[in-house]
């Protein structure tokens, strides 16, 4: 176990919807990021969030958002969904940012989109 | 060209021999290396970090780092069918003051009994 929790854990959606996944952050952890992972590829950097602030940020466009809570807790949401959305999303706290890449992995929340 | 290049494989492996999964990366300027473990269904969870050029040892794993040659490599020694699973490769990239996980597609490496 990581402590590190995401909810909710499966969802399905229709195109063009609105969702917002959760994640709690393992104690201590100050930052928080958020990776999308099609089945069969490896995870694909949205973005990171170090003390509420945003500061980091793949190739995703703007329907992507997230924010951090004042408890290092996170949200992603995701606008306007479309098919391709329909991945794993991986929430990972570290202690010291992406620099060290030593992260710590959430169950992840598997978004169907149809 | 892809940043982080791994053969999908599957490598399969007998239980007991050395299982050797390789990496290759694009951008020269990468210093931190880093190998996750995947189960099926499951989430990655780091198993070697790599800095400098050489080998890190850390029980049945070691992680070879190649910078003039951009490659990176894990080997298993007295393979396991609990080592079977999809092996990720990560480097960090630098963007402007912040960092960027940039990861693999992955090697499904499979131990046979």
């Amino acid at each position: 176990e990581t402590g590190v929790t995401q909810s909710p854990t499966h969802l399905i959606k229709t195109r063009g919807q609105q969702v917002t996944l959760r994640c709690s952050s393992q104690s201590g952890h100050n930052t928080v990021s958020w990776y999308q992972q099609a089945l069969g590829q490896g995870p694909q950097f949205i973005f990171q969030y170090y003390r509420e602030e945003e500061n980091g940020r793949g190739n995703f466009p703007p329907r992507f958002s997230g924010l951090q809570f004042p408890n290092y807790s996170s949200e992603l949401n995701v606008n306007a969904l479309e098919l391709d959305d329909s991945a794993l999303y991986l929430c990972a706290s570290s202690l010291r940012g992406l620099g060290t890449g030593e992260l710590f992995f959430g169950e992840g929340s598997r978004l169907t989109v149809l | 060209q892809k940043e982080v290049e791994q053969n999908s494989g599957p490598l399969s492996v007998p239980e007991g021999a050395i299982a050797s999964l390789n990496c290759t990366y694009s951008d020269r300027v990468s210093q931190s290396f880093f190998w996750y473990r995947q189960y099926s269904g499951k989430s990655p969870e780091l198993i070697m970090s790599i800095y400098s050029n050489g080998d890190k040892e850390d029980g049945r794993f070691t992680a070879q780092l190649n910078k003039a040659s951009q490659y990176v490599s894990l080997l298993i020694r007295d393979s396991q069918p609990s080592d079977s699973a999809t092996y990720l490769c990560a480097v960090i990239r630098a963007v402007d003051s912040n960092y960027q996980l940039i990861w693999g597609a992955g090697t499904k490496l499979i131990i046979k009994p």
